[in-house]
């Protein structure tokens, strides 16, 4: 069946480095992937959204591109700040099931430092 | 943006009781889910609802499980009786349209213990 996978449970960086989120996935049809973010006590909200290989997506300093060769849709962003400290989800949809039912992955945690 | 309410953001149960979690989701939305979220684990996708039938459950989706979204009001989730595994934040979603790649709203969840 579906699954995502996120390999890093916890990255702690310093305010400006870069920062990137693995994501990868595993199905048999054609894959919509998401990055949702989740700010303490918050509900997690969309960051951003791709189905289509090898086209940058971009939303407030993030990015990712989906690489349905590798199957992955990496989250970056080029200078971290503090308000960025949240849960990230990575998430997979597909014409496999009935209706829009979404695979998450365990998320990352990210704790930026001054 | 949108916002998908949820009641209790807390509870906590006895083992063996009723509970019912409320969902108020993005007004013109038409699909509702239910997702479980165990601590330090993936959020796990439990069903999903469309124009008053239940579209797909998971194995989670237990026969203790049951949801609704009578007319204009909230879309529940009951689980009667409650067991101690039903502990978990219970997440709902919300989106206007049904197929894959439509964005889902959530809410902040409700957190259940049952004792």
């Amino acid at each position: 069946g579906d699954s995502v996978t996120q390999t890093e449970g916890l990255v702690t960086l310093t305010k400006g480095l870069p920062v990137m989120l693995n994501c990868t996935y595993q199905t048999t049809y054609s894959p919509f992937l998401f990055w949702y973010v989740q700010h303490l006590n918050e509900a997690p909200k969309l960051l951003l959204k791709s189905s289509t290989d090898n086209k940058r997506t971009e939303h407030q300093g993030f990015y990712a591109t989906l690489h349905k060769s590798s199957s992955s849709f990496h989250l970056q962003k080029s200078s971290v700040q503090l308000s960025d400290s949240a849960l990230y989800f990575c998430a997979l949809s597909d014409y496999g099931s009935s209706g829009n039912k979404l695979i998450f992955g365990i998320g990352t945690l990210l704790s930026v430092k001054p | 943006g949108p916002k998908v309410l949820q009641i209790p953001s807390h509870q906590i149960i006895d083992m063996g009781q009723m509970v019912t979690l409320n969902c108020d989701p993005v007004s013109n939305h038409l699909y509702f889910y239910w997702y479980k979220q165990i601590l330090g684990q993936q959020m796990e996708f439990l069903v999903n609802f469309y124009n008053g039938k239940v579209m797909e459950k998971s194995k989670l989706f237990k026969d203790q499980f049951s949801v609704e979204r009578p007319d204009g009001s909230y879309f529940t989730l009951k689980i009667q009786p409650t067991a101690l595994e039903d502990s978990a934040v219970y997440f709902c979603a919300s989106s206007l349209e049904g197929a894959p790649g439509n964005t889902l709203y959530f809410g902040e969840g409700s957190r259940l213990i049952v004792v």
